[in-house]
């Protein structure tokens, strides 16, 4: 089993749509979790923290489940824009090493 | 441009060459990885270090490849006789300790003939 799981996709949907991708993890001492966003061709980059609360980052809200140990990222009012591959990632309990999980593609159409 | 930078940008080399390719970290962060990343892949560690200690290590990086970060500041990831599967790109990135976000370069696409 993976360290880190996504469903790959692609996600096709229209403008204003809303999508919500999981991300399961294995190992349940994980300190902490991000989403990160990697555009075609491009490096990945910070979207967000994950916080065991949850939290909102305009369109944008993630939340944790450690019990059951899925992350999620939920995307409002999709724009176009939007379209890009979202990669989970895991920090060890170590804090040392973040592991990223094979990513979800996301395709907004207008 | 206070970013992580890499290069080259792009490798194309013959099968059991060797290539290195080089990597600036952003000049305050004291922790530097290297990841390899394939088409429609998240990226797979490889190797970090925290100043010039390389701390991990995985078990992706055969004998072939070795890192180097000699005065805590750019790195070298070299690949000796490449093999046809060390096509990737690779990319560097480097972030503050005790922290989860990472700043990552371009990355160096190399292409094994």
């Amino acid at each position: 089993r993976k360290e880190v799981e996504q469903d790959p996709g692609p996600f096709n949907v229209p403008e204003g749509a809303t999508v919500a991708f999981n991300c399961t993890y294995s190992n349940s001492a994980s300190q902490s979790f991000f989403w990160y966003r990697q555009d075609c061709r491009k490096e990945p980059k910070l979207l967000m923290s994950v916080y065991s609360s949850g939290n909102e980052d305009g369109r944008f809200t993630a939340q944790l489940n450690r019990a059951s140990q899925y992350i999620s990222l939920l995307i409002r009012d999709s724009k176009l824009s939007d379209s890009a591959t979202y990669l989970c990632v895991v920090l060890n309990n170590a804090g040392n090493m973040l592991t990223f999980g094979g990513g979800t593609r996301l395709m907004v159409k207008p | 441009d206070t970013g992580v930078s890499q290069n080259p940008r792009h490798k194309i080399t013959k099968r059991g060459q060797n290539v290195t390719f080089r990597c600036d970290p952003i000049s305050e962060h004291n922790r530097l990885y290297w990841y390899r990343q394939t088409l429609g892949q998240g990226p797979e560690f490889l190797t970090y270090f925290q100043n010039e200690a390389q701390l991990e290590k995985s078990r992706l990086l055969s004998d072939r490849f070795s890192a180097e970060r000699p005065k805590g500041s750019f790195s070298t990831l070299e690949i000796q006789r490449t093999e046809q599967g060390d096509s990737a790109m690779y990319l560097c990135a480097s972030s503050l300790q005790h922290t989860g976000e990472l700043f990552f370069g371009e990355g160096s696409r190399l292409t094994v003939l």
